[in-house]
């Protein structure tokens, strides 16, 4: 069975800097989906950034990106210029690529912002 | 297009109680899911349904039922509450990755708050 392993649970970073979130995976599969979700205190979840196991360049989404390492199975969020609203939740989120689109998560990081 | 829409927000149950939490989407997806969130745990499979007719258990499926009547409906039942139960209950539609040729994001419902007393 597949795994997802976030083994920071509490990270802090101040205001305007860059915080790395870790995430470890275990999988049999060659192909499948990463994902990064945020949960603010609203409770909704909220899509950071998804990977394609199959794409060797690592996904971007303004000052959020990842550090996809396929042979060690880790997947880290990078987080630059860090701001307030970047507080919250973050879980580590694995998929196959066919079939049920089972979401398997990690445990989460929570995210403080320091002003 | 209101997404996928839960209800209640908050409920408090007495052990034993029944009761379903509703869950809806508009985007005619055809994949729904249940999740449960526990402190610590990350969020956990439940049920889910890839169409109409058809649920398959997840990670926790124990003291959950399901059914899918509808593509827009996916309804989550407590027979008999329990203390464990108490949780935050997500539900998450997607399309289909087969028919779709791009859409593998699962978009994910406000969460209802559980309480088991």
């Amino acid at each position: 069975a597949q795994t997802v392993t976030q083994s920071q649970p509490e990270m802090s970073v101040q205001e305007a800097e860059t915080v790395t979130l870790s995430c470890t995976y275990d999988t049999s599969e060659s192909d499948y989906y990463l994902f990064w979700y945020k949960q603010p205190p609203s409770r909704q979840m909220i899509l950071v950034i998804r990977q394609e196991a199959y794409k060797q360049q690592n996904a971007t989404e303004n000052r959020f990106s990842v550090n996809f390492q396929k042979a060690a199975k880790s997947f880290s969020l990078k987080i630059s210029d860090s701001q307030l609203g970047d507080a919250a939740m973050y879980f580590c989120a694995y998929r196959k690529i066919q079939g049920a689109q089972k979401l398997v998560f990690g445990q989460g990081t929570r995210l403080t912002i320091n002003p | 297009n209101a997404g996928v829409t839960q209800t209640p927000k908050f409920q408090v149950l007495k052990t034993g109680q029944s009761m379903t939490l509703q869950c809806a989407q508009d985007m005619n997806h055809e994949y729904m899911s249940w999740y449960r969130q526990d402190p610590g745990m990350g969020l956990r499979l439940i049920h889910y349904s890839v169409g109409a007719g058809i649920t398959d258990q997840g990670e926790v499926p124990n003291g959950y039922n399901v059914s899918r009547s509808t593509t827009e409906d996916f309804p989550l039942r407590l027979l008999s509450a329990a203390p464990s139960q108490t949780s935050v209950y997500f539900c998450a539609s997607s399309s289909h990755p087969i028919l779709a040729s791009s859409s593998y994001e699962q978009y994910f419902g406000p969460g209802t708050r559980l309480t088991v007393t």
